[in-house]
């Protein structure tokens, strides 16, 4: 079965740009998470969508936003970028069923964004 | 959430286990125990996860406190693509919201 998968893997904005990122994730799989990792934040989650619905969302600003799809696929959004918004952006999908506090994050290889 | 506590780093010489300590005093009965591991320039990986009894798969055990306060990730002979930032974190609700702390950083040695 193919994992996660996130395009692009490389990006460089500059400030003021918007950029969109997708996710692929693995067949099956009903969930999707995005996180931001930054070496001065460490991994901080973005928000999780699950049928199409945002389920869970993180301390971040409206400038980040998300959606998915019906076939789960996602893509996030990053309106107005700002240079501390350069960081690595993780995407991660889960199976979404049974007992959701004990489910297993399958994570992607991430997109790196650099904002100039 | 509760909150973990973990060493910055560790090292370990190849082939001997690594045993990796969490401390998370303020768990409720209903948390899992989640451990995560990063690799260099990969996302995050599963590793192993449990409630109140140990637990075993083929990457790592998991021993957990009688009294789960605190948790021991298992190494049994630790190899150099073992070196990674390993991630304890309690599960409060959902698991599809993580919250990562700052995680151990195992060197693993020749």
């Amino acid at each position: 079965k193919a994992g996660v998968t996130q395009t692009p893997r490389y990006l460089i904005k500059t400030r003021g740009q918007q950029v969109t990122l997708s996710c692929s994730p693995i067949s099956g799989h009903r969930s999707v998470s995005w996180y931001q990792q930054t070496p001065g934040q460490g991994l901080q989650f973005l928000f999780e969508y699950f049928s199409e619905t945002q389920r869970n969302k993180g301390n971040f600003p409206g400038r980040f936003s998300g959606r998915q799809f019906s076939n789960s696929r996602s893509e996030m959004n990053v309106s107005t970028l700002e240079l501390g918004d350069s960081a690595l952006y993780l995407c991660a999908s889960s199976l979404a069923q049974g007992a959701r506090y004990q489910e297993t994050q399958y994570f992607g290889p991430g997109t790196r964004l650099l904002v100039l | 959430d509760a909150k973990t506590t973990q060493p910055n780093s560790m090292e370990s010489n190849e082939e001997e286990p690594v045993h990796l300590p969490c401390n998370h005093s303020t768990i409720s009965g209903t948390d899992y125990i989640h451990w995560y591991r990063q690799l260099p320039s990969q996302g995050p990986e599963y590793v192993i996860h449990g409630l109140t009894s140990n637990v075993n798969n083929r990457m790592a055990s998991l021993a957990i406190a009688e009294d789960r306060k605190s948790s021991t990730l298992i190494l049994h002979r630790a190899t150099l693509r073992d070196a990674a930032v390993y991630y304890c974190i309690l599960t409060t609700g959902t698991a599809s919201k993580l919250t990562f702390g700052t995680g151990t950083r195992l060197q693993v040695t020749l």
